[in-house]
């Protein structure tokens, strides 16, 4: 069946450090794939998607890329603000099912000042 | 609209006892999901509904679960019989098929704890 693997957290990092949270996946067929964002008491907001082969998300200078050939999505931003202290989802859907997804254990960062 | 929203955001149970939740889902999506979530993990697809229809259960959901979504708008979330293994957050999700950019749009969430 479908399984996302996401890096193991905790990440800790500085402000205004360069993000990466790794993100692989096994599914048949095409997938979309997904970042999700929980902030604390809250609960999943989409932060990105894409939906096809080498499409690139990007929403609040957050980026991923769909790469196809290693079967990854990676999350990366280049200057991380305390306020991205969160829990990130990585999940993937088939595409005609947004809403039954496959998530990922999740990755916690925690930025500081 | 507001989202997605879900009732009650927490409950305390005690073993044994019956609960119930309650979603509501953006007015104009079709399809409705219900999905748990334990601490440390990612969220589980539980099952899903279009319209009225619950097209696909995940074996996660016993016998003790059972899900209904009379009118095609509201969902409930029936447990039996809890367990302490059943304490978690449990999260509902809904969304417009049929588009091109379809995504899933999440509630807050209810968080039960069973005692």
């Amino acid at each position: 069946g479908d399984s996302v693997t996401q890096m193991e957290g905790p990440v800790t990092l500085s402000e205004e450090a360069f993000l990466t949270i790794n993100c692989t996946y096994t599914a048949t067929g095409y997938p979309s794939l997904f970042w999700y964002v929980q902030y604390p008491g809250e609960g999943l907001q989409l932060l990105l998607k894409a939906t096809k082969a080498d499409d690139k998300g990007s929403n609040k200078g957050f980026e991923a890329t769909y790469r196809k050939e290693t079967t990854s999505f990676h999350l990366e931003k280049g200057s991380v603000q305390v306020s991205d202290s969160a829990v990130y989802f990585c999940a993937l859907s088939g595409s005609t099912n947004a809403g039954k997804s496959t998530f990922g254990d999740g990755t916690t960062l925690t930025v500081k000042p | 609209d507001t989202g997605v929203s879900q009732d009650p955001r927490h409950k305390i149970t005690k073993r044994g006892q019956n609960v119930t939740f309650r979603c509501d889902p953006i007015s104009e999506h079709n399809r409705l999901y219900w999905y748990r979530q334990t601490l440390g993990q990612g969220p589980e697809f539980l099952t899903y509904f279009q319209n009225e229809a619950q097209l696909e259960k995940s074996r996660l959901l016993s016998d003790r679960f059972s899900a209904e979504r009379p009118k095609g708008s509201f969902s409930t979330l029936e447990i039996q019989r809890t367990e302490q293994g059943d304490s978690a957050m449990y999260l509902c999700a809904s969304s417009l098929e049929g588009t091109v950019n379809t995504e899933a749009f999440f509630g807050q969430g209810t968080r039960l704890t069973v005692v």
